[in-house]
């Protein structure tokens, strides 16, 4: 079972926007609207930040947004906030003889 | 509001079994049609998918750790439980509990997570 492929880090500046992607195959990310994002502060579990590529479960900011195009998820953070920094991971359901897949983070600095 | 809380030893020794148990409160495990799952994290690393057991008891695992790995659930006392065999230091993480909608396999409650150390 393969890991989706993430940037290892990205960073932005206060105010600004960055964008971090999520790139499967045709067994998960591409194949199926269920694409899911989790950020992670240090020492804390994930917290479920986009479910099914774009939705945003209550009560998580509007400055985070999602998206996919073929096989690769996205996820945008606009207005970047200093409390933004964190890790995240994407996970997508997965057609193969496994269930669900993780990607392998992302570390996001806000500069 | 749901809440998923782990619970075994924090050591285990190599080549022996990795035992922990992940209670359910605030929500029945069998009332309805989630999967409930294990998912680790070794230090300074990434999230790895460990397995997950439907409510209906269907298991599913990672083919990493399948022939290690048994997930099973006690309604009971609304607690599911998971075993990893013959452990490594590899082995060593953070192990959540945790629960996924059914289909899209969102999860979207986790438990606190708690660390097991494989030393001898």
């Amino acid at each position: 079972q393969s890991a989706l492929t993430q940037p290892a880090s990205v960073s932005g500046s206060p105010g600004q926007s960055i964008t971090i992607s999520c790139t499967g195959t045709s067994s998960d990310v591409g194949g199926y609207n269920y694409v899911s994002w989790y950020q992670q502060h240090p020492g804390k579990a994930p917290k479920l930040m986009i479910y099914e590529v774009s939705n945003r479960p209550s009560g998580v900011s509007n400055r985070f947004s999602g998206s996919k195009s073929g096989n690769t998820a996205s996820l945008t953070i606009s207005g970047l906030q200093a409390e933004d920094e964190a890790d995240y991971y994407c996970s997508s359901y997965t057609s193969s003889s496994t269930l669900l897949v993780f990607g392998g983070g992302t570390k996001l600095t806000v500069l | 509001q749901l809440q998923l809380q782990e619970s075994g030893p924090g050591l285990v020794k190599p080549s022996e079994t990795l035992s922990l148990t992940c209670t359910v409160s605030g929500g029945s495990i069998s009332s309805s049609s989630y999967y409930w799952g294990w998912i680790r994290q070794p230090p300074g690393k990434g999230l790895e998918w460990i397995g997950s057991i439907y409510y209906s008891g269907s298991t599913y695992y990672n083919p990493s750790l399948k022939s290690r790995v048994t997930i099973s659930v006690d309604t009971s006392k609304n607690q599911f439980s998971l075993k990893l065999s013959s452990v490594t230091a590899a082995d060593t993480a953070v192990y959540y509990c945790a629960r996924h909608q059914p289909a899209t396999v969102t999860t979207d409650y986790w438990g606190q997570g708690t660390l097991v150390t494989v030393s001898s």
